[in-house]
């Protein structure tokens, strides 16, 4: 167990729905990161927040969103929702930046029909 | 930009036995990290090693060794006295430490299977 925590484990939906997903950083953890995996695209960066501010963005739809809060939990939301965007979305969290291990979370599967 | 190659089909080895899963990557930062993860058929993503540009030992972590070749950019992970629940996907990864974006860059990952 990494100590991140993700919700919910499962996801099914309809093409332009909008969904949330949320993420548990380890405590401690000040960065967290969201990374998409999917089988044509591999493991994807998609967006990172540090202390609550937005430090950098990849390969990320603008159909996408995502924050961070106070308490350090965040929450991805996708929007207007395409076969293409079923996937396995991971949660990492590090201590702070740069050289800080990122420990993953069990991660949501988005299955969108 | 980053790049990590992972080249080998899916591997095979016996159990106790030990196996090299193969990494090369490529960067024009001078300091980066390299990283291995483990996914089993579960999904979720294990860090095994961590490996930094200046170590100058290579890193061990129980049975999992990384063997360090800077020059030749590679990065790969042995793994001593294989067990069956080692068969998994494993990922490497890097990560440049020269600007603010942190994020990982994977490789395509291999698939080992252990034998028993």
């Amino acid at each position: 167990d990494s100590g991140v925590t993700q919700t919910p484990k499962h996801l099914i939906t309809a093409t332009g729905q909008r969904v949330t997903l949320r993420c548990s950083p380890r405590s401690g953890d000040l960065s967290v990161y969201w990374y998409q995996q999917s089988l044509d695209q591999g493991l994807q960066f998609l967006i990172q927040y540090y202390n609550g501010e937005e430090r950098a963005k990849g390969n990320i739809l603008e159909r996408f969103s995502a924050q961070q809060f106070p308490d350090l939990h965040s929450e991805l939301n996708l929007s207007s929702l395409e076969l293409g965007d079923s996937a396995l979305y991971f949660c990492a969290s590090s201590v702070a930046t740069g050289a800080s291990t990122q420990y993953f979370g069990p991660g949501t599967r988005l299955t969108v029909l | 930009a980053q790049k990590i190659t992972q080249t080998q089909p899916g591997m095979f080895v016996q159990e106790k036995e030990a196996v090299t899963l193969d990494c090369t990557y490529d960067t024009s930062d001078p300091s980066y990290g390299l990283f291995w993860y483990k996914q089993p058929s579960s999904g979720e993503m294990i860090f095994l090693i961590y490996q930094g540009s200046y170590d100058q030992q290579n890193a061990t972590e129980g049975r999992y060794s990384l063997n360090f070749q800077k020059a030749r950019k590679s990065a790969n992970l042995v793994i001593s006295a294989s067990q069956l629940g080692d068969s998994a996907m494993y990922f490497c990864a890097m990560r440049d430490y020269t600007g603010a974006n942190s994020k990982l860059t994977f490789g395509k990952g291999i698939t080992l299977s252990v034998r028993p």
